[in-house]
């Protein structure tokens, strides 16, 4: 049972370079989540999609945009890179079936971005 | 304001004795749902247990339990008997009435031998 897998696992870009972070998850959920982990500081939400067709913003959205591709896959796109994105990037997904319910979010295991 | 702090940086345990995570928390919204993460050094965020604000028993799963004192606004995870593989940083997260969650800085826990 994969869970929730991204792609790439690492990646050096210079300032100004674009690139694609891809997430899928194979446990049928509704909800996924984009978040970046800077040291010495938890997660924090950049996007997350409620469900297939639907995105909102985060925390921290600037710099960033999102597509829902479909109910498994989730991808963030760095438009112009800065040396201030650099950090870890997990994506994460939940069932999400109300107020009251867990909705318990699974990660992937991250991507380590640095841009010089 | 910070909405959930976790205010030690850093702990050590002796390995087979008990230790306590401190997590408090702010919020107004009567439902929301309190999350405990551990992040290894290899780094993925391994789901660790959840207590619901509408839950009347403290959350129990294995050697984890979570010391929830809703009035105090504070969610505590206790691990019993330490093992080396429990060295890690631990995250406390709340979800407020909706999906999103808000992480705490996290507690770095070592295990001595």
């Amino acid at each position: 049972n994969a869970g929730v897998t991204q792609t790439p696992k690492f990646q050096v870009l210079k300032t100004g370079q674009s690139m694609t972070l891809q997430c899928a998850q194979d446990m049928n959920h509704n909800s996924m989540y984009w978040y970046r982990q800077d040291p010495g500081m938890g997660l924090r939400l950049i996007y997350y999609s409620a469900s297939e067709g639907t995105t909102d913003k985060g925390e921290v959205p600037n710099g960033y945009n999102v597509s829902r591709l479909n109910k498994r896959e989730f991808s963030l796109r760095l438009e112009s890179a800065a040396p201030s994105q650099t950090s870890v990037y997990f994506c994460a997904s939940s069932e999400a079936h109300g107020r009251l319910a867990k909705n318990i979010q699974y990660f992937g295991a991250g991507t380590r971005l640095s841009v010089l | 304001a910070q909405k959930i702090t976790q205010t030690q940086p850093g702990m050590f345990v002796q390995e087979k004795e008990a230790v306590t995570l401190d997590c408090t928390y702010d919020t107004s919204d009567p439902s929301y749902g309190l999350f405990w993460y551990k992040q290894p050094s290899s780094g993925e965020m391994i789901f660790l247990i959840y207590q619901g604000s509408y839950d009347q028993q403290n959350a129990t799963e294995g050697r984890y339990s979570l010391n929830f004192q809703k009035a105090r606004k504070s969610a505590n995870l206790v691990i019993s008997a330490s093992q080396l593989g429990d060295s890690a940083m631990y995250f406390c997260a709340m979800r407020e009435g909706g999906e999103k969650l808000i992480f705490g800085q996290g507690t770095e826990l070592s295990v001595k031998p």
